[in-house]
């Protein structure tokens, strides 16, 4: 099965900081790669799929590039409440593997 | 308006059963790919099982395969999974989930319901 690697685990940054999230897939999965936010106590909301397309209602501060195995999630410009844990999600054929998660919180 | 509702969830002793639904509401079930996704608490998020969206095929995780089974009820509108010889490690928040389907990922989630396994 593919495994899905982040990184950092976690990071710290302040209100405004441009913050950059890896995800590295063990072999290729096109752009069958999703992006997930999950704030603290809450249910998991799609942010992008298909590696670079934001789902309806995402703010543009978000954007996701990459394909093949190499992906990267961009907050342009931190916000309080962007405080949450970030998951990337392979979905090009089952397992639907979920990497293991980049907490991002405010310095 | 576009929702999941699972129910179902519990205490249950080591090796025992529990049989977990999922009714949708604004779509039709039955004609989208459907996943369980759990995590466990504190932990990361973990897809359990899932119906392909022309729903002739199912998907298990090793972790779960030969003690879960997704099934559906197209008169209901309605996903379930039954668990089976449930472990201390199955413990955790199960949501259901609308997804993948024609490209697009998991874009629909059920609050989620949570599932104790205890003596």
């Amino acid at each position: 099965d593919i495994q899905m690697t982040q990184s950092p685990s976690s990071l710290s940054a302040s209100v405004g900081d441009r913050v950059t999230i890896t995800c590295r897939a063990s072999q290729g999965i096109s752009d069958y790669l999703a992006w997930y936010q999950q704030k603290p106590g809450k249910v998991p909301e799609l942010l992008i799929y298909a590696a670079s397309t934001l789902q309806s209602g995402v703010p543009s501060r978000f954007s996701g590039s990459g394909s093949g195995t190499d992906f990267t999630l961009t907050i342009s410009s931190l916000r309080p409440e962007d405080v949450a844990t970030y998951y990337c999600q392979k979905y090009y054929s089952a397992p639907f593997t979920f990497g293991p998660g980049t907490k991002v919180d405010l310095k | 308006e576009v929702q999941l509702l699972e129910s179902g969830g519990g205490l249950v002793q080591p090796g025992g059963s529990l049989r977990l639904s999922c009714a949708a509401s604004g779509f039709t079930l039955s004609t989208y790919g459907m996943s369980w996704v759990r995590q466990a608490p504190g932990k990361g998020l973990e897809w359990v099982s899932g119906f392909s969206n022309s729903g002739s095929k199912t998907y298990y995780a090793d972790s779960v395969k030969g003690r879960f089974t997704i099934s559906r009820d197209s008169s209901k509108n309605t996903l379930y999974v039954q668990m089976n010889s449930l472990r201390v490690d199955d413990t955790a928040v199960y949501y259901c989930a609308r997804g993948p389907n024609r490209g697009n990922a998991f874009d629909v989630w059920g609050q989620g319901t949570m599932v104790t396994v205890s003596s």
